[in-house]
């Protein structure tokens, strides 16, 4: 069975610094990669997916994930964050196959942005 | 604009009661899911759906019903047997193939008074 730690609960950063949120994964062959994110009271948008190909995904909202597999990451990365950041992020791998895919997120990284 | 529709936002739920929470989607996805939140646990899988007329259980589908008659909708109902039922609940579509992501809906928030 598949899953995801993301080490860090709560980040804080300054507005315009650079942001890297970890995801570590487990599943046994390629996985399909997803980052989302999540702000107060609604439900959750995809950022950007990995599923082949080019290990550098390029998301909406400026943000970019790298696939290692030697290190079985996909971290989050953002070059300068703005205020409108501050969310949850949840990393989540995909298994399956078949039309129906098993999909186990993280437990979230909540992302503060001060001034 | 397509998108998935939960009803209500809010609901609240006295003890021995069951409540139903809605879900439709205009996407024309196959596949439908209910997950629930709750603070530091992420999200957990409650049912899913492939197509219509047919869902299965998944990790923690004890207390909950789910049906699926019509491909646009998936309601939940959350049964006086799920002893703790307040959390955040989140549905979700996916067309079918494995390489896409989901579409949410903004979520319902259920309370136990």
């Amino acid at each position: 069975a598949q899953s995801v730690t993301q080490p860090d609960i709560h980040i804080t950063v300054s507005e315009g610094a650079s942001l890297e949120l970890r995801c570590n994964y487990s599943y046994g062959a390629t996985p399909y990669l997803f980052w989302y994110v999540q702000s107060p009271g609604q439900g959750l948008q995809l950022l950007l997916k990995y599923f082949s190909g080019d290990t550098l995904v390029q998301g909406i909202k400026g943000f970019e994930a790298e696939f290692k597999r030697s290190q079985s990451s996909f971290n989050l990365r953002k070059p300068s964050v703005h205020w409108s950041d501050a969310a949850e992020y949840f990393c989540a791998v995909g298994a399956g196959s078949g039309g129906y895919q098993k999909v186990t997120f993280g437990i979230g990284t909540k992302l503060q942005v001060i001034p | 604009d397509g998108g998935i529709t939960q009803s209500p936002k809010y609901l609240f739920r006295k003890e021995g009661q069951n409540v139903t929470l809605s879900c439709e989607q205009n996407l024309n996805h196959d596949a439908m899911y209910w997950y629930r939140q709750d603070p530091g646990q992420g999200l957990r899988l409650i049912y899913y759906s492939q197509i219509v007329n047919d869902f299965q259980k998944g990790d923690i589908a004890e207390g909950y019903s789910v049906s699926r008659e019509k491909k646009e909708s998936f309601p939940l109902t959350v049964t006086s047997a799920q002893k703790n039922p307040t959390a955040f609940y989140l549905c979700a579509s996916k067309d079918r193939g494995n390489v896409y992501g989901y579409t949410f809906g903004s979520g319902t928030r259920l309370t136990v008074v």
